[in-house]
């Protein structure tokens, strides 16, 4: 089952711009994960933010986490070629050992 | 740090048959946990392992089965191949919930 919505579905800007996207739960969390992926291969970790924070920084990369709306957004600051991928977030409910995804965001940064 | 090796990285097979893929995970990770994806279905738990006991197993069904050893390595089987069952297979290690997982690259498997 699929627990993450992440809005939208696909996102195409212009390299340089910064890129948004909203990922939506369910159920409370223990905390909530970014992944990146690139056409067809393994997923990179990104950023984890744990429920009892609000905001996550790595680089170019802004994570924020508002646990009463049950909602994460994931900024891509000053976007790169080399950031088209689609991402991924996954939240970690803590009880049955698994993480639930969403759907995924595609990226696509046009030079 | 050797990253998450999954083997083999492509696999052809027929109807019917079976195949087992496998998963090494990061030294000193004990959690693999494997995922299903396809395009239309997005990424879809298979089953965790923790010190080779399963603790938990997705929606799928008894075709699909794994196993982890002793040194963490992980296996899983798929019998009785469905064409449905073309996905790319992903393994992750983590070294306990609640912590971030690190993905092997897939196994891409084609049933013909």
């Amino acid at each position: 089952s699929q627990q993450g919505e992440e809005d939208p579905q696909a996102l195409s800007i212009q390299e340089g711009e910064n890129a948004t996207m909203n990922c939506s739960y369910k159920t409370s969390i223990n905390n909530l994960q970014w992944y990146r992926q690139n056409s067809g291969r393994g997923l990179v970790h990104l950023i984890l933010i744990r429920s009892n924070e609000r905001e996550k920084h790595s680089g170019r990369l802004r994570v924020t986490l508002d646990t009463s709306k049950k909602s994460s957004s994931l900024l891509i600051t000053a976007s790169r070629a080399a950031d088209t991928a689609s991402y991924f977030c996954a939240t970690d409910a803590g009880s049955n050992y698994q993480l639930i995804w969403g759907a995924g965001t595609k990226l696509i940064i046009k030079p | 740090k050797a990253g998450v090796t999954q083997t083999p990285r492509y696999l052809i097979k027929t109807r019917g048959q079976q195949v087992t893929l496998s998963c090494s995970p990061i030294s000193g990770h004990r959690s693999v946990s494997w995922y299903q994806q396809t395009p239309g279905q997005g990424l879809q738990f298979l089953f965790e392992y923790f010190s080779e006991t399963q603790r938990n197993k997705g929606n799928f069904p008894g075709r699909f089965s794994g196993r982890q050893f002793s040194n963490s390595r992980s296996e899983m089987n798929v019998s009785t191949l469905e064409l449905g069952d073309s996905a790319l297979y992903l393994c992750a290690s983590s070294l306990e919930q609640n912590t971030e997982a690190f993905f092997g690259q897939g196994t891409r498997l084609t049933v013909v």
